[in-house]
């Protein structure tokens, strides 16, 4: 099975928080990721949290880590048609390349 | 400097021919990769190379495909024999490597379209 899940699909309307959540499940993971992909572009790292933090705030991006539930969440405060991407989850174990979950797309409403 | 590109862009073939994707990851990244993109599924992870380390090729779908990377920058991912599952965005990253938080950067992909 996956080792990183996602749900696929979000709309907000803009102005409001958008909230993107992902599960893991490996513990060893040191730090978590969060890339975004524009139509027709590669993905592009938005943040990070190193493993041993429960939250960091980055401008309008809040990432919290649950680590006991390998749980993860994305919020975008004032949410804006610019957002609207792809967002997705990934960890990391060790030697062996950065595993993404599925993608949530967000979808902007204005 | 350059990001990281990949050619060609877009790619469309025959069920059955061979084709090779190409990537020039950023001057100066030890570490490349290769990820595969299909409509409504996540990114499938192919091959990592990193350094002069054995490539892991734990994620390669089968023994049709295969890649190398000649002298520690290009790299050159193969599918032999096509077929239309084989279709999808194929999207090639590379990294610093062995640097924590390992930041990838990714390539615009190439369009693979198997008829």
């Amino acid at each position: 099975g996956e080792d990183v899940e996602q749900s696929l699909f979000l709309s907000v309307r803009e102005g409001d928080s958008s909230v993107i959540n992902c599960t893991y499940t490996d513990s060893s993971s040191t730090y978590l990721y969060w890339y975004k992909q524009e139509p027709g572009a590669g993905l592009q790292l938005l943040t990070y949290i190193f493993s041993n933090m429960d939250m960091k705030q980055d401008q309008r991006l809040t990432v919290l880590l649950n680590k006991k539930d390998k749980h993860l969440s994305l919020r975008i405060a004032d949410t804006q048609t610019g957002d609207s991407a792809i967002y997705f989850c990934a960890e990391s174990g060790g030697r062996r390349a950065l595993t993404f979950g599925s993608g949530t797309r967000l979808q902007v409403q204005p | 400097g350059a990001g990281v590109s990949q050619s060609p862009s877009n790619k469309v073939t025959e069920k059955g021919k061979d084709v090779e994707l190409r990537c020039d990851p950023i001057s100066g990244h030890t570490a490349l990769y290769w990820y595969r993109q299909s409509l409504g599924q996540g990114l499938e992870f192919l091959i990592y190379f990193q350094g002069n380390s054995a490539p892991d090729k734990s994620g390669l779908p089968s023994d049709r495909f295969s890649a190398e990377r000649t002298g520690g920058s290009v790299s050159t991912l193969t599918i032999q024999r096509t077929q239309q599952e084989d279709s999808a965005v194929y999207l090639c990253a590379s990294s610093l490597g062995r640097s924590s938080p390992e930041k990838l950067f990714f390539g615009s992909g190439t369009q693979l379209s198997v008829l």
